[in-house]
């Protein structure tokens, strides 16, 4: 069965530092999604992404994220210069259309120290 | 704004029935959604409703949606050891864009 695959599953970094946080999405899909979740809070939206550009983004997402789809294949979430606040298990999704099944991968766990 | 609620334990012995509830705040989505994570998993999905649908039967899962109340269920018949994990409902933005997630039960199966 095809899979959302993320890269890193684990990534440690200092305060300050940039992240990169990776995704392949399901080959056919053309939504694409980050999520995150805050040790013992809810999973939060982040953003979605549709042609090749940002169709909505939560208050969360300011200046400091950035998303980038550089390939046909890969879809990536920028952290400029984390904080520790930024620490979190962050998810990729991708769906076939809107309103259609979201499909997670397996996270990548940030933790900025 | 939107809202997602679950109740945030549960402990059931192996072989028992297994209820998680969940209610949102709006919902004019066309599903409703429970995830499943496993530890150091990602979020699977597990099943969905149509919204028009009451009920939906899925070999050892029932989902049962009343839209009067804005309450989802998840029934686990028979419950295992290996269902062991944490259950999300999520329900869709008003535009259709985004998840929004419940913090999640986690249901932990004894022996």
């Amino acid at each position: 069965e095809p899979e959302v695959t993320q890269t890193p599953s684990h990534q440690v970094t200092q305060m300050g530092q940039e992240v990169i946080l990776r995704c392949v999405p399901i080959s056919n899909h053309l939504y694409f999604y980050w999520y995150r979740q805050i040790l013992g809070q809810k999973v939060e939206f982040l953003v979605s992404f549709y042609n090749n550009e940002i169709s909505e983004k939560s208050e969360i997402f300011d200046d400091q994220f950035s998303v980038e789809r550089p390939d046909g294949s890969n879809f990536t979430l920028k952290i400029r210069s984390t904080k520790l606040e930024d620490s979190a298990m962050y998810f990729c999704a991708s769906s076939g259309g809107l309103n259609e099944k979201l499909f997670f991968g397996s996270g990548t766990q940030l933790s900025v120290l | 704004g939107e809202d997602v609620e679950q109740s945030l334990f549960l402990s059931v012995r192996e072989g028992d029935s297994s209820v998680i509830n969940c209610t949102y705040t709006d919902s004019s989505s066309t599903y409703l959604y429970w995830y499943k994570q496993e530890p150091g998993a990602g979020l699977q999905l597990l099943t969905y409703i149509f919204s028009n649908m009451d009920m939906k039967q899925d070999q050892r899962l029932t989902v049962l949606l009343n839209k009067k109340d804005k309450h989802l269920s998840l029934r686990i018949a028979d419950t295992q050891t290996g269902d062991s994990a944490i259950y999300f409902c999520a329900d869709v933005n008003q535009a259709g864009t985004a998840l929004i997630f419940g913090k999640g039960t986690t249901l932990s199966v004894s022996s």
